[in-house]
Formats: C-alpha cells, structure tokens, sequence
C-alpha cells in the first residue's frame, strides 16, 4: 500500500526553528510536494523536491532523501502567521498525487 | 493569475437532497480533482479527471458522481446526501501529465447535512 507519515502536531515559539518531518511508501516517486494551509482555507503551494538535497526559499527550506523515503521542511525565525497546516504529498509512479494527514503547527508567542 | 473557483463557500443541505458542487478552472488546465477534507483523515480524493467526458474513480467515490462536459468545469453530485458527507470539499486543477503535477486548489465548499 502506500503511505506517508506525518506528526499530527507540533508546537514551536515565535522566531524559533522548526521541522517539519514525512516519510514516505509509495509505489514509484516523481517527486515530493509541501503545502501550506491555513484553517479554512485552501491548501497552497510551498515547494518541490524531484532530487536529493536542500531546496532553500526565503525562510522555508525543504530537503529530501529518495534512498530513505523521506523529506523534511524547515521553517525558520517562525512568525505567528505561520501557524498552519503542513500537508507533505508524493508524487507516484502512475503521476497520482498522494497526500498525508498534514502536521498542525501551532506557533507560541 | 491562476484561479479556481468553487460555486459556493458554504452549503447547508438536508438528507436526501441532491447537491451539486460546481468549480471552475481559468488556466486551461487538463487535470481535475475532488477531494474531501476532514480532520485528522488529510485529503481524500473522491473521483478525478483528465479530459473532457473522462473521469476515475478515486479511494471515496462512494455516494458521489461527477461531470465534466467542459474543460473549464468540473462538478461534483451527491445524488441523495447524508450527514456522514458533511464536510470540507475541495477542487484542484493541474496542468497535462508528467513529473511535475503541482495542484491548485479552489477556496473549497463547506457542506452541512442536517
């Protein structure tokens, strides 16, 4: 079957550092996609990984690691406005996109 | 700019009625999507499509139907709703097949069941 993996939580204070983890069992990867939503809102677009390594966008950053089925996102000097949802999504061999459950990140001040 | 449009934010419905949740697409994409959203299950795809006419079953195409007669516009059926479909409902566009399949998503329909 396939599956990604998310926390369903975490917690981190305003201008801290915080990552955001997702492994991955997909049949086949096309690449690996990171979105951003607030509550009530539509998901939308952070970044997109097909290759190993570090993709760095302004405070966000995402890294992937295809051997190791995995992938994270940081975030850094964290604003409250960063409180959201993270949503990791798998690109598969048949080109379908499959989601995870997404990470709630609540932001303290 | 792209845009996608859903007909309505929210929706208040009464079993057995039958609902229809429009959405539109402006930026000539080949690739539509329903999903529903509800908490802790993430994004579930409902039924999907990749041209005109054409349409797939996704993992929750149960109690749900779907058309797509124009390129521009995907709509979504409960041919007899009931209150296990209240939800947050979701459509995304994306461009032809291939690596990158970046979706983009309508402001989403939130839909009671009473």
């Amino acid at each position: 079957g396939q599956n990604i993996d998310q926390p369903t939580e975490m917690t981190a204070t305003e201008g801290a550092i915080v990552q955001i983890n997702c492994t991955y069992q997909t049949s086949g990867f096309n690449g690996l996609f990171w979105y951003q939503q607030h509550a009530g809102e539509a998901p939308t677009f952070l970044s997109y990984n097909v290759l190993d390594g570090l993709e760095e966008k302004g405070r966000f950053s995402s890294f992937l690691s295809r051997s190791k089925g995995y992938s994270y996102l940081l975030l850094k000097e964290l604003q409250m406005k960063d409180s959201a949802s993270y949503l990791c999504a798998v690109t598969d061999s048949n080109y379908q996109l499959i989601w995870g459950a997404g990470t709630k990140l609540i932001i303290k001040p | 700019d792209v845009k996608v449009t859903q007909s309505s934010r929210y929706l208040v419905k009464r079993t057995g009625e039958k609902v229809f949740l429009e959405c539109v697409q402006d930026m000539d994409h080949e690739n539509m999507f329903w999903y529903r959203q509800d908490p802790g299950l993430g994004l579930r795809l409902i039924y999907f499509s990749y041209d005109v006419k054409m349409k797939e079953k996704g993992d929750i195409p149960e109690g749900y139907s779907v058309s797509r007669e124009k390129k521009e516009r995907f709509s979504l059926i409960l041919e007899s709703a009931s209150t296990n479909q209240t939800s947050m409902y979701l459509c995304a566009s994306s461009p032809g097949t291939g690596d990158y399949n970046e979706q983009f998503f309508g402001p989403g329909t939130r839909l009671t069941v009473l």
